[in-house]
């Protein structure tokens, strides 16, 4: 079955450092990809997300490339901020899972100042 | 701007207790699931629904009931609370079209405590 494996945390980096989080998927289809981020005591929401291989998802600094050949989606961002402390998110979906979103386990980022 | 509303934000419950948790969105999305969250562990799949009417079992559905008799509600039923049951709970709302490209948006979460 389908499945997202994410690097495990937390991860603690100073403010202006770069950030890689690592992210593999296992998937019979052509799935969609996705990241999000959950900031303390609030829901998920979507940081960005790419549909098909060598897209490029980007949004507020992060970015993350969908690579086919190593399935992976790996979130960068070349300078974090202590307000991009947050827990984030790999996801996938795809035709044969529907409306099943698969989630990663979560890493967690703290960003010192 | 509501989008996806759940109720209680907390909750504090006896083993064996029953309780709803609400769950409603303004979106009029076809799809709706609720996860349940656990340290290290991301978020399971409890139950989702692809319209009114229609509802499924995710990955983790035992202990739990839902129903979707209108497109915007899909309460989660806890039939006797235990303390596995422990977590947050978060439900989310999809539109429909190409399910697999589009996001989900999600509740705030309701944090439960089974003692």
């Amino acid at each position: 079955g389908n499945s997202v494996t994410q690097m495990e945390g937390p991860v603690t980096l100073s403010e202006e450092a770069f950030l890689t989080i690592n992210c593999t998927y296992t998937a019979t289809g052509y799935p969609s990809l996705f990241w999000y981020v959950q900031y303390p005591g609030e829901g998920l929401q979507l940081l960005l997300k790419a549909t098909k291989a060598d897209d490029k998802g980007s949004n507020k600094g992060f970015e993350a490339t969908y690579r086919k050949e190593t399935t992976s989606f790996h979130l960068e961002k070349g300078s974090v901020q202590v307000s991009d402390s947050a827990v984030y998110f790999c996801a996938l979906s795809d035709l044969t899972g529907g409306f099943k979103t698969i989630f990663g386990a979560g890493t967690r980022l703290f960003v010192k100042a | 701007n509501a989008g996806v509303t759940q109720t209680p934000k907390f909750q504090v419950l006896k083993t064996g207790q029953s309780m709803t948790l609400q769950c409603a969105q303004d979106m009029n999305h076809e799809y709706m699931s609720w996860y349940r969250q656990d340290p290290g562990m991301g978020l399971r799949l409890i139950h989702y629904s692809v319209g009114a009417g229609i509802t499924d079992q995710g990955e983790v559905p035992n202990g739990y009931n839902v129903s979707r008799s209108t497109t915007e509600d899909f309460p989660l039923r806890l039939l006797s609370a235990a303390p596995s049951q422990t977590s947050v709970y978060f439900c989310a709302s999809k539109s429909g079209g190409r399910v697999e490209n589009t996001e989900a948006f999600f509740g705030q979460g309701t944090r439960l405590t089974v003692v």
